[in-house]
């Protein structure tokens, strides 16, 4: 595969509650990338992480949305108080190897509905 | 907002038969890379060019790059029903980093 766990793969909950998704890549690849796909559409840009960089945090849609990554591999995106239009399907990728040709690595995602 | 834009949205063709997507872009690059979606899955990568290639390929697929025109081009060449699934282009920005952004997309049904 791709070296890219994510869990849960599906996951429904009711409006309003807080979910947590979990992307664990294979070890030593410093980037890591968090996307939404709503149904039909392209991939929209969540967060970056990068080593020991500051996140670039610039795609998260409103304060209700965070991620963490700890110790450099697993990462863990938390939406809280979550709205109907949350529902999508979140995609986390890895980067490559060294020569960072910025060559994406994707899990299978985590299928998001609330109801 | 979306930095790609795949033309056509949906393309349906017969088994044999060549498939080209095109995809525009609104800034300057570092590199273009094509990926593939299966229903309900990840994605992946299929092709990289940079922005000092005007061509590449890769199997049957041909992608060819216009930085003047800011597109880029797709070509599947005698497809197959496996083909079928939806293809994205996406662009690392000149200034950052490699930070992957999307198009919007093109549905290819290959049918027998």
């Amino acid at each position: 595969g791709a070296g890219v766990s994510q869990s849960p793969s599906n996951k429904v909950t009711e409006k309003g509650k807080d979910v947590e998704l979990r992307c664990d890549p294979i070890s030593g690849h410093t980037a890591l990338y968090w996307y939404r796909q709503s149904l039909g559409q392209g991939l929209e840009f969540l967060i970056y992480f990068q080593g020991n960089s500051a996140p670039d945090k610039s795609g998260l849609p409103s304060d209700r949305f965070s991620a963490e990554r700890t110790g450099g591999s697993v990462s863990t995106l938390t939406i809280q108080r979550t709205q109907q239009e949350d529902s999508a399907v979140y995609l986390c990728a890895r980067g490559g190897l060294a020569g960072n040709t910025g060559e994406l690595f994707f899990g299978e995602g985590s299928r998001l509905t609330v109801l | 907002s979306q930095q790609g834009e795949e033309d056509p949205q949906a393309l349906s063709i017969q088994e044999g038969e060549n498939a080209t997507m095109n995809c525009s872009y609104k800034t300057s690059i570092n590199n273009l890379q094509w990926y593939r979606q299966n229903s309900g899955r990840g994605l992946v990568h299929l092709i990289l060019i940079r922005s000092n290639e005007r061509e590449k390929h890769s199997g049957r697929l041909r992608v060819t790059l216009d930085t003047s025109k800011k597109s880029s081009s797709l070509l599947i060449t005698a497809s197959r029903a496996a083909d079928t699934a939806s293809y994205f282009c996406a662009t690392i920005l000149t200034g950052t980093a490699s930070k992957l952004t999307f198009g919007t997309g093109t549905r290819l049904q290959v049918t027998l």
